[in-house]
């Protein structure tokens, strides 16, 4: 069983609309969740970090933590063509170090 | 603010050779984390340095090394390269303290001929 699972798609969406990508982990002590984004040929560019049970919203974007079944998520309200890109999802499963275990990542492409 | 910075950006070696890639963290970080990247194996942790400390280290060969300076700047060594290290190395910057963002360079692209 792979650490950190995404879909790798590709997902794609209509302009304007909701993207929704999912993430489940295996560790259940993982402490910190962390959601990239890659262009191709670009390094991954943080969009949200999330480590409290709940929804966490920066603009168009919302995490969603659910610990008792090891799910994190990314919504994106009002998709723009901009945000077609490669989502990566990212877990630290111990304090006292920064290791990020990743997912496949998910391809977005949003349809105009 | 400045963001992490990355040299070179990009680099060509030869099977057998040794390549040395640099990472200056954001200005107050003092944890540099570093990962390969391939699209075969999709993102890898190699190592986590903070004050001048190896904290974590990934699951590869001895051939793979690193070090941070007291400054936090951190450098990577890849000795005797391989056609398969041909990646994208990615530094990482963070304040080392639990719950903190963490924040990727550009990278440096790596292809061994």
């Amino acid at each position: 069983q792979k650490e950190v699972e995404q879909n790798s798609g590709p997902l794609s969406v209509p302009e304007g609309a909701i993207a929704s990508l999912n993430c489940t982990y295996s560790d259940r002590g993982s402490q910190s969740f962390f959601w990239y984004r890659q262009y191709s040929g670009k390094s991954p560019e943080l969009i949200m970090f999330i480590y409290s049970n709940g929804d966490k919203e920066d603009g168009r974007f919302t995490a969603q933590l659910n610990k008792a079944s090891q799910y994190v998520s990314l919504l994106i309200r009002d998709s723009q063509p901009s945000d077609s890109a490669t989502y990566l999802c990212a877990v630290i499963s111990n304090f006292g170090n920064e290791k990020l275990t990743f997912g496949t990542g998910t391809r977005l492409t949003i349809i105009p | 603010k400045a963001g992490v910075t990355q040299t070179p950006r990009y680099l060509i070696k030869t099977r057998g050779q040794q390549v040395t890639l640099s990472c200056s963290p954001i200005s107050g970080h003092r944890s540099v984390s570093w990962y390969q990247q391939t699209p075969g194996q999709g993102l890898q942790f190699l190592f986590e340095y903070f004050s001048e400390t190896q904290r974590n280290k990934g699951n590869f060969p001895g051939r793979f090394s690193g070090r941070q300076f007291s400054n936090s700047r951190s450098e990577m060594n890849v000795s005797t390269l391989e056609l398969g290290d041909s990646a994208l190395y990615l530094c990482a910057s963070s304040s080392g303290t639990s719950r903190n963002t963490i924040y990727f360079g550009e990278g440096s692209w790596l292809t061994v001929v």
